[in-house]
């Protein structure tokens, strides 16, 4: 147990539907990310959250939509997926300060867009 | 950006034996250095990490040495047993002010046999 909790673990969805990730953690921690895993290639950072505010997005698509209400909750909301974004999506946090800190994620959301 | 390369892409050891896996980098102001291992299943945790002021650390069977001149550190497992049968991720950052993007290396799939 890492203190990130990612909800669902498993989603299937059509193209047309619209769902959401959702990431809590209990670590204290002011920054939390969302990452992609796909199959042979790197993981790929997505969006960024420092206290509570957006401060990167990584050039990722309008039909992923990320929402950080409040310091421990990170959600990702998809509408319109397409087969390729099919993948392991990953949340992690950490705690921002003058010195790298590590960055603990949670088991990740197997994603099967059909 | 940061570019990272790491190998191989697999690795099989017999049990006991040492595993070594090599990543070089891009930005030479980058200077925190993490090591992942991802099991099956679950999220990537961290293992060990190393900051550029310092050039090895060791932790039990595990270790990383960094040559910042050349750009590349290496992670060190000793020993093998089949619990390290995982796949393992490098990862650099830059700590530059507001930097928080961790750069992945593609991950090598470190194979353990009894």
């Amino acid at each position: 147990e890492t203190g990130v909790t990612q909800t669902p673990r498993h989603l299937v969805m059509g193209m047309t539907n619209k769902k959401s990730l959702k990431c809590e953690q209990h670590l204290g921690h002011n920054a939390m990310y969302w990452y992609k895993q796909s199959a042979k290639k790197p993981l790929e950072l997505m969006f960024v959250y420092s206290l509570e505010e957006r401060v990167e997005n990584n050039s990722v698509p309008s039909r992923f939509s990320p929402e950080c209400p409040n310091s421990s909750h990170l959600f990702l909301h998809l509408h319109t997926l397409q087969p390729e974004d099919s993948a392991l999506y990953l949340c992690a946090s950490s705690q921002e300060e003058a010195v790298n800190t590590e960055a603990f994620f949670g088991q990740g959301t197997r994603l099967t867009v059909v | 950006g940061e570019n990272v390369e790491q190998h191989p892409s697999t690795l099989s050891v017999q049990e006991g034996d040492s595993a070594v896996i090599k990543c070089t980098y891009s930005d030479s102001a980058s200077n925190y250095f993490p090591w992942y291992k991802q099991e099956l299943g679950k999220g990537p945790q961290l293992i060990i990490d190393i900051r550029s002021n310092v050039g090895e650390k060791k932790d039990q069977r595990i270790a990383v040495t960094l040559n910042k001149t050349a750009k590349h550190f290496s992670l060190h497992i000793t020993e093998t047993q089949p619990e390290d049968s995982a796949v393992y991720f490098c990862a650099v950052q830059y700590s530059g002010a507001g930097s928080y993007q961790l750069t992945f290396g593609k991950g090598t799939k470190l194979s353990v046999i009894p």
